[in-house]
């Protein structure tokens, strides 16, 4: 069975905090890992893809752990911009397949 | 750039109604996909093609649902007869060759059976 685990949130922090989220995935032949942002009543957008070594954009960070299936992103010095709900999303089916998501950990920063 | 394409953007219709969602994936992208999302369920794969050709439909909920690509350019997903609890945002995406490249997502067709 393919799936995609979440906490769902949600995540209330203050501007300024760090936040994590993790997501655990099912099927270990994965290859290819992604965290999704979705604003409300808006489409998915990607923000970032997730590499074996870890990557690091700007405030962000993911990693990936293949040992225990999960992935991960870091927030740092959260603004109210990143207000919107955090999607993981993990490859199935190889060259050919498709992403299973996640349902979304949803974050509320406040002033 | 234009995006991935949807229309209608919202549909209002009654039970029992023939529902037809439209969507032009970005030029060159070989794979394409349809996503519903509800609050319950979150997003969830339906059916994806690559070059046309459909790969993977175990996720159409039942006969109800079917969906076509006629061409690179074009693709359709229709429900009939619609039921309220299909009321749904129904999104396309499109992805490029490989399974490492983003899907793009188009803005949904949000859709309330009545």
């Amino acid at each position: 069975r393919k799936e995609v685990e979440q906490d769902p949130g949600p995540f209330n922090v203050p501007e300024g905090a760090t936040v994590a989220f993790n997501c655990t995935y099912s099927n270990s032949a994965s290859q290819s890992f992604f965290w999704y942002r979705q604003d409300c009543r808006k489409e998915p957008k990607l923000l970032m893809s997730v590499y074996s070594s870890g990557n690091e954009d700007g405030r962000f960070t993911a990693q990936l752990n293949r040992a225990s299936q999960y992935i991960s992103l870091l927030i740092r010095d959260s603004k109210l911009s990143d207000s919107a709900t955090y999607l993981c999303a993990v490859n199935y089916g190889g060259s050919q397949g498709n992403l299973i998501f996640g349902k979304g950990t949803k974050l509320s920063v406040k002033p | 750039d234009a995006g991935v394409i949807q229309s209608p953007r919202h549909e209002v219709t009654e039970m029992g109604q023939e529902v037809t969602l439209r969507c032009k994936p970005i030029s060159g992208h070989n794979s394409l996909f349809w996503y519903r999302q509800t609050m319950m369920r979150g997003l969830e794969l339906l059916i994806y093609f690559n070059n046309n050709v459909p790969i993977d439909d175990s996720g159409m909920p039942e006969d109800r649902f079917s969906a076509k690509m006629p061409n690179a350019s074009f693709s359709t997903l229709k429900i009939q007869p619609s039921e309220p609890r299909d009321s749904a945002v129904y999104f396309c995406a499109s992805r490029g060759q490989g399974m490492f490249n983003e899907q793009f997502f188009g803005p949904g067709t949000r859709l309330t059976v009545l």
